[in-house]
């Protein structure tokens, strides 16, 4: 079955610089990766997401990445901003209603002002 | 976005009670949903998926009969915890599918935090 790796686990960063958090996985047959954000006491939300036909997607500070021959995809945030600090998890899933998300471990981003 | 809402937000039972969450897709249909449970500082677990009108499909380990689900309309799925333990204390999350063309994005709940006594 799917395996979704994601890496740091814990990332800190000062306010104004960039943050990447990176995740592989290990079924070639996925092809839908989504970013979720999830703050304290919340439920996940979803902030971009990206699909096997397109290598790069940006919605404003965030973008992600995908690179299908090698199986890993990366989450960008630029300009960090103290609201930005969350805990972020990537997901994997062959799409349709075939593929469940499968989910990295997260990654706690810290953006101190 | 989409929106996801579940109820209660927060619940504190006795041991051996049951509780129902209740989760609903507020401006779409869903005919799958999703259960998750969360531990502090883990990521999510998948428990069971719920599919409109037929049986949950539950992962390996849950067991179906102490969390019933029941997905009874395209917009609401319920998880009932039965007979609940301090053991199962913890943040359950639901998740809608929405269906769009070719695509599937789902959307998560606010979270339920049970606290069992």
């Amino acid at each position: 079955g799917e395996n979704v790796e994601q890496h740091p686990s814990t990332l800190s960063v000062q306010e104004g610089d960039s943050a990447v958090i990176k995740c592989t996985y290990s079924d070639s047959a996925s092809n839908y990766f989504p970013w979720y954000k999830q703050e304290l006491g919340k439920g996940p939300q979803l902030i971009i997401d990206i699909r096997s036909n397109v290598g790069e997607k940006k919605d404003q500070r965030i973008a992600v990445t995908l690179n299908k021959t090698a199986k890993h995809f990366s989450l960008h945030i630029t300009e960090t901003q103290p609201e930005d600090s969350a805990v972020y998890f990537c997901a994997a899933s062959m799409g349709g209603s075939q593929g469940n998300l499968i989910f990295g471990k997260g990654t706690k981003l810290s953006v101190k002002p | 976005g989409a929106v996801v809402s579940q109820h209660p937000s927060r619940v504190i039972c006795k041991s051996g009670t049951s509780v129902k969450i209740e989760c609903r897709s507020l401006d779409f249909q869903a005919t799958t949903m999703f259960w998750y449970r969360q531990f502090p500082k883990q990521s999510l677990m998948l428990m069971a998926t719920s599919n409109e009108g037929s049986k949950a499909t539950y992962e390996q380990g849950v067991e179906k009969d102490k969390f019933l689900i029941n997905h009874a309309s395209l917009t609401l799925s319920t998880l009932t915890v039965t007979s609940a333990h301090p053991e199962d204390s913890s943040f359950y999350i639901c998740s809608a599918r929405r269906s769009s063309g070719r695509s599937d994005t789902q959307y998560f709940g606010p979270g339920t935090r049970l606290t069992v006594l």
